[in-house]
């Protein structure tokens, strides 16, 4: 019973360089959010996807890019790392809208040096 | 945009003692959700209402509407509960929740 699951887990990136965090769901569910956890603050939202082929913006959006080419994965990406994204990266899914329960991934704890 | 207030923001407490912790938010929403996370950093989802209250084990949840308030309570507590308890907020839309900034609880055995 896999449900939400980000690779990888922990990645150290200089300024710059680019990468692209992965995160694979196996509950069917339409909806998938990117989220970063700061210290002192909640979580933000980053992008999310409504379903396959779509994407859009969150609250902190600038610097990241996203894809859901499949219904079961939605990738995010960092084109241009930059130290501001030093944070740890949630994904998470729901069936449909935000009134159902979000299912979350581990995190993946990214620093960027 | 919603604000999310949590309090208290750490809370150290004594095995068996009853815990509430209180979340308030400032625009309707059309549901809260209250949310676990462990030291390992995983989040877990604990209850989603609406209305009233919602209870799962020595775990209950309520809400008040009217006053925009959330309250998340522990009964005979254990150091297993040990853990950040996060409140969200939802519209109804597709964009995801707001958050707070979660609560730190320790309990001591």
């Amino acid at each position: 019973n896999a449900g939400v699951t980000q690779t990888p887990k922990f990645r150290v990136l200089k300024t710059g360089q680019s990468m692209t965090l992965l995160c694979a769901q196996d509950m069917n569910h339409e909806y998938m959010y990117w989220y970063r956890q700061d210290p002192g603050m909640g979580l933000r939202l980053i992008h999310y996807s409504v379903g396959e082929g779509t994407t859009a913006k969150g609250e902190v959006p600038d610097g990241y890019n996203v894809s859901r080419l499949k219904k079961q994965n939605f990738l995010l990406g960092l084109e241009s790392a930059a130290p501001s994204q030093t944070s740890v990266y949630f994904c998470a899914s729901s069936y449909s809208n935000s009134h159902q329960p979000q299912h979350f991934g581990d995190g993946t704890r990214l620093s960027i040096l | 945009k919603n604000e999310v207030e949590q309090s208290p923001q750490n809370l150290t407490a004594q095995e068996g003692e009853f815990i509430t912790i209180n979340c308030s938010y400032s625009v309707g929403i059309s549901a809260l959700h209250w949310l676990q996370q462990h030291p390992g950093g995983g989040i877990v989802s604990l209850f989603m209402l609406s209305s009233g209250k919602k209870k799962h084990g020595r775990l209950i949840a309520t809400i008040n509407i009217q006053e925009k308030h959330s309250s998340l309570h522990i009964t005979a507590s254990h150091p297993r509960d040990s853990a950040v308890y996060i409140c969200a907020v939802s519209g109804g839309g597709a964009d995801g929740l707001t958050f707070g900034k979660g609560t730190h609880l320790i309990i001591q055995p």
